[in-house]
Parts: structure tokens; C-alpha cells; sequence
């Protein structure tokens, strides 16, 4: 089984600050996804990646693909207490039963 | 437009009883999956289906089993449920499979289950 890393695994920050989360791999992915998760909910995508060093942002997220496409980063500019939730990665490799979800990260945003 | 509903919301099982956990979905996608979610583990896929009629194993399939009659429901069962199945258990939808395309899966809002 690949497994997908993520770090760290909680993260409680106050609105305003920056964060990174990371997701790693020895493995490597032909495309890799974000999702958010919301209490009592499940996963919403937030971006699809396939280049090895692809960089898409949306609005206040910034999302990358690894050059070697093993690992990617979610930055997160001026946190807002909406940003609250789970954060997934999801990577897949030879096929869709080949998709792996990462750890996960919780993100708390305090007002 | 309800998308993807799952239910029952909570069940509690007692150790060797069985259950039927139903998804259902309206955006008419071919492509249906069952994961659960273990704190620490990420989302793990248990079975999907392709089509109507057509089912495959995922990472984790022993200990249940789906049926997909109708493009629209894809059914999971649990036929002697143990403890360590206790679990969240997620369906979600695509029009297509993979992730390249970027494709967007959509999930339910998820079935808690407890086995004791």
C-alpha cells in the first residue's frame, strides 16, 4: 500500500497567519488531489494537479505539485476561521484502484 | 438536486449482526464508491462500481459486500459486522474515473457506525 503523508496533523493557528501543510510520498503520482472536509461531512475538492511543478492558487490557497511529483504543499495566505476543517490529499498511481488518500491535516482557525 | 445522500446517518451494531448501508445518487454519474475513515488512516477504498451491474474490490473489500441494481444506488453490506469495522463509512459519485482529468468525486455526508 502507498502511503501518503501528510503533516502536520494538527494545526491551530489565529486568523490572520500563514500556513503550509505538506504531503509526501516515496511514491510517484500521475495527478494529486486536494479535498476539505467540514465536521459531520464529506470531502469537497478543492484542486486537481498532473505536472511535476504545477503551481494553482485559488484565491488564499496555493496549492504545488513536486517536481519529481512524489509530494505537494497547500499554503494557506491570512487564515479566516472558514478555512477550518480536515484537509486530504489524494494521489493516484496506475489506475484508479490505485488511489491513495493521504493522513490528513486538521486546521483550526481561531478568531 | 440532492447530490449524494447516504442513510442510515448512525448505527450501532452488536458483534456478528448484519446491515445495509444505501447511497444514492442524482447527477446520474456511472462511477460509485464505498470508503471508510479511521482517524489517522485517510480515506480507504473498500469497493466501487464502473456501471449498472458491475462491481470491483478496493484496497480494503474483505468483510463486505456491495450490489449496484440501479445506476443511481450502490449498496454496502456488512453480512457479520465485527468491531474492528466500526468506522465512518463514505459513498461518493463520478462522471469519470481517475483523478487526472480532474475529476471531482462527490461525496455523502457519511454513515457512523459503531460495532460492540
Amino acid at each position: 500500500t502507498q502511503l501518503l503523508e501528510q503533516s502536520p496533523q494538527f494545526l491551530s493557528i489565529q486568523e490572520g497567519e500563514n500556513l503550509t501543510v505538506y504531503c509526501n510520498s516515496s511514491s510517484v503520482f500521475s495527478s494529486l488531489q486536494w479535498y476539505r472536509q467540514e465536521p459531520g461531512e464529506g470531502p469537497v475538492l478543492l484542486v486537481t494537479v498532473v505536472t511535476g511543478g504545477e503551481v494553482k492558487k485559488l484565491k488564499r490557497l496555493t496549492f504545488q505539485f513536486g517536481d519529481a511529483r512524489k509530494d505537494s504543499s497547500l499554503h494557506i495566505t491570512a487564515a479566516q476561521p472558514g478555512d477550518t476543517g480536515l484537509y486530504l490529499c489524494a494521489g493516484e498511481s496506475g489506475g484508479y484502484q490505485k488511489v491513495t488518500f493521504g493522513t490528513g491535516t486538521k486546521l483550526q482557525v481561531i478568531p | 438536486n440532492a447530490g449524494v445522500t447516504q442513510t442510515p446517518k448512525f448505527r450501532v451494531l452488536k458483534t456478528g449482526q448484519s446491515m445495509t448501508l444505501l447511497c444514492a445518487q442524482d447527477m446520474n454519474h456511472e462511477y460509485m464508491y464505498w470508503y471508510r475513515q479511521d482517524p489517522g488512516m485517510g480515506l480507504r477504498l473498500i469497493h466501487y462500481s464502473v456501471g449498472e451491474g458491475t462491481t470491483a474490490k478496493g484496497e480494503v473489500p474483505d468483510g463486505y459486500n456491495v450490489s449496484r441494481l440501479k445506476k443511481q444506488n450502490f449498496l454496502l453490506g456488512l453480512e457479520s459486522a465485527a468491531p474492528s469495522q466500526t468506522s465512518v463509512y463514505f459513498c461518493a459519485s463520478s462522471y469519470s474515473l481517475g483523478l487526472a482529468g480532474g475529476e471531482e468525486q462527490y461525496f455523502g455526508p457519511g454513515t457512523r457506525l459503531t460495532v460492540t
